[in-house]
């Protein structure tokens, strides 16, 4: 079962413009959402994350946007550059433990076009 | 602060071999870590979780005979592929974890190509 959805597979948007990529969950358990950044061959990287009792985080381009009645979150970067060209990956976990597992959403790559 | 390292970085191995692929905190203690497997163009697969000195919690349908998991020490998981076969070729990374509430933000190696002929 996929407990987060995540949307659109892929994507490509212009130098400057915004990427926005969508997530949607299923656990209410869930309360800690990570964003990652992988670029081939390479391990995921914490990109920002969010609790769901802020609407809004913001660092740098990066920006997440969270919707807790409607269990939806997403990500915008904006300003885009073609260095952001990667696959990026939602996720989803629950922090009250200690060393809970990720749930990830199923990625998203992202072209940036200069 | 909050490195991991993975090695071998690369690996090609004859089918029927048994390959070891390790994993370290380098920099925190890890009191937890994880390995997933990701296939090309496909989103990371939670293998199994591993607490250092205990038995590794696997995933449903991960073999735990194939995939061997060890969590010796609060720096190094191991993960042995037994008699690996070309289906197991795939993108192993590991994650690892101080293993203190709200801190397990995924702390992930750099991963391990293994390609099984």
């Amino acid at each position: 079962q996929q407990q987060v959805k995540q949307s659109p597979q892929s994507l490509i948007v212009q130098k400057g413009g915004i990427s926005i990529i969508n997530c949607a969950y299923e656990n209410t358990a869930f309360d800690y959402f990570p964003w990652y950044q992988q670029f081939p061959g390479k391990g995921p990287a914490l990109l920002i994350a969010i609790r769901p009792d802020v609407s809004e985080k913001k660092e740098g381009r990066f920006t997440i946007s969270f919707n807790k009645s409607a269990k939806q979150f997403s990500l915008h970067i904006m300003d885009s550059q073609p260095g952001d060209s990667a696959t990026y990956f939602c996720a989803a976990t629950t922090i009250k433990a200690a060393g809970n597992k990720l749930t990830f959403g199923g990625g998203t790559r992202v072209l940036v076009k200069p | 602060g909050a490195v991991v390292s993975q090695h071998p970085s690369r690996v090609i191995c004859k089918s029927g071999t048994s390959v070891k692929i390790e994993c370290r905190s380098l920099d925190f203690q890890a009191t937890t870590m994880f390995w997933y497997r990701q296939f090309p163009k496909q989103s990371l697969m939670l293998m199994a979780t591993s607490n250092e000195g205990s038995k590794a919690t696997y995933e449903q349908g991960v073999e735990k005979d194939k995939f061997l998991i060890n969590h010796a020490s609060l720096t190094l998981s191991t993960l042995t592929v037994t008699s690996a076969h070309p289906e197991d070729s795939s993108f192993y990374i590991c994650s690892a974890s101080p293993g203190l509430a709200g801190a397990n933000v995924g702390f992930f190696g750099p991963g391990t190509r293994l390609t099984v002929l």
